[in-house]
């Protein structure tokens, strides 16, 4: 159980275009997911804080019109980088939060999505 | 949440068991603390968590001393694919608590 899908895993663009990313919680139903990017051979940094139907919260200096987030069910965020360019390139994880009706509040992660923006 | 120390690196015969340690002397007594571990290129997989009583489960033991200043991760019997960052955290639980994560423990198993 809590298994979290990332799509696509990995993903090159042109600088100046947009990338979507998804993540979705398989078998479970999250009402808060969260973003992380992490650089190489750095630890994982939260971006933004996403609730279903709300708008996300996003961490001090991350900007929120660059990084557009999506929560719009109970099992599916997106994240989309806009206009890229090659500094956004990096390792983006999202994470899912079960239910405290479950009894807890845990987090797992998915796979990842590896951009590159050439 | 409370900042957490672990070693940067730390290195283990294959088929011993590996002991991670995580020094959390500010946590307060509603926080929590998680290991996570990243392998390569993947995302962070949760291992276990505990409050202040040991617990052990399929993957690992996790034993915070009395006083909650400080716990140790314990694999039992570490196989290669133990190589991986083991993060400690401590964090609240409950709705929105984010996950900091540090820099965490390199552990290498080696064959």
């Amino acid at each position: 159980g809590a298994v979290v899908s990332q799509h696509p895993s990995w993903v090159i663009c042109k600088s100046g275009t947009s990338v979507k990313i998804e993540c979705r919680s398989l078998d479970f139903q999250a009402t808060t997911m969260f973003w992380y990017r992490q650089f190489p051979k750095q630890s994982l940094m939260l971006m933004a804080t996403s609730n279903e139907g709300s708008k996300a919260t996003y961490e001090q200096g991350v900007e929120k019109d660059k990084f557009l987030i999506n929560h719009a069910s109970l099992t599916l965020s997106t994240l989309t980088v806009t206009s890229a360019h090659p500094e956004d390139s990096s390792f983006y994880i999202c994470s899912a939060q079960t239910s405290g009706r479950a009894g807890s509040y845990e987090q797992y992660f998915g796979p990842g999505t590896r951009l590159t923006v050439t | 949440d409370a900042k957490t120390t672990q070693p940067p690196s730390m290195d283990c015969a294959e088929g011993r068991a590996a002991n991670l340690p995580c020094n959390h002397s500010t946590i307060s007594g509603n926080e929590y603390v998680y290991w996570y571990r990243q392998i390569h290129s993947q995302g962070p997989q949760y291992i276990i968590h505990g409050l202040k009583n040991n617990e052990t489960n399929e993957m690992a033991s996790l034993i915070i001393t009395e006083d909650r200043k400080s716990s140790t991760l314990i694999l039992p019997h570490a196989t290669l694919r133990d190589t991986a960052v083991y993060y400690c955290i401590v964090r609240v639980r409950g709705s929105n608590y984010k996950l900091t994560f540090g820099k965490g423990t390199l552990l290498t198993v080696n064959p």
